[in-house]
């Protein structure tokens, strides 16, 4: 199993680009999250998902939207890049059940200039 | 809202010696999950070892143990016998039952020296 993984791994954009991040699982897991990880803010919850064609706010929706249209993949989009967004995206997933772990993805680095 | 606190941004520890993190919450629910993660350079986050608030016994994996301490909202991690590979950020997480996003600490970094 590949477990979590996550496309691209690095990427940078000018200013009021667009671009998608992918996430997939392999692992048959309901649930899905994107993070995003800043310096000395640990990290912090951007959108989830409980269900294929499902998806919720988290902490720090603002600018980013989602899409699940099939259980495996939890796209992020940007659909005009900031330089505040400039940050290491971490895709997750998790059985359904508060008690189970998330397995993370290896992160994508996204500089916006 | 509930919040993690870590309150060490740096740590570290010496080859084969023993190593405490600290971790506060604050949370006004009875029922609820804590984590410990391990990210190493490689940016992998890893679980290390989870917790959960309605049992009193500590959790155990190998060389990490927590001491939990629900009634001062306390989940400290300890590293015994460190090694070089135990070398990493590690953080802190909130889960509530009722909710389904983890809530992170800022993280510690963990040096270990030979």
């Amino acid at each position: 199993n590949a477990g979590v993984t996550q496309t691209p791994k690095f990427r940078v954009l000018k200013t009021g680009q667009s671009m998608t991040l992918l996430c997939a699982q392999d692992m048959n897991h309901e649930y899905m999250y994107w993070y995003r990880q800043d310096p000395g803010m640990g990290l912090r919850l951007i959108h989830y998902s409980v269900g294929e064609g499902t998806t919720a706010k988290g902490e720090v929706p603002d600018g980013y939207n989602v899409s699940r249209l099939k259980k495996q993949n939890f796209l992020l989009g940007l659909e005009s890049a900031a330089p505040s967004q400039t940050s290491v995206y971490f895709c997750a997933s998790s059985k359904e059940g508060r008690y189970f772990e998330q397995f993370f993805g290896p992160g994508t680095r996204l500089t916006v200039l | 809202a509930q919040t993690v606190t870590q309150s060490q941004p740096e740590m570290s520890v010496q080859e084969a010696e023993t190593v405490t993190l600290s971790c506060t919450y604050d949370t006004s629910e009875s029922d609820y999950y804590l984590f410990w993660y391990k990210q190493p350079p490689s940016r992998q986050m890893i679980l290390v070892i989870r917790q959960e608030a309605y049992k009193q016994q500590n959790a155990t994996e190998n060389r990490f143990s927590v001491n939990f301490q629900k009634a001062a909202k306390s989940f400290s991690l300890k590293i015994s016998d460190s090694q070089l590979g135990d070398a990493a950020m590690y953080f802190c997480a909130y889960r509530s039952r009722f909710r389904t996003a983890l809530i992170f600490g800022k993280g510690t970094t963990l040096s270990v020296s030979s």
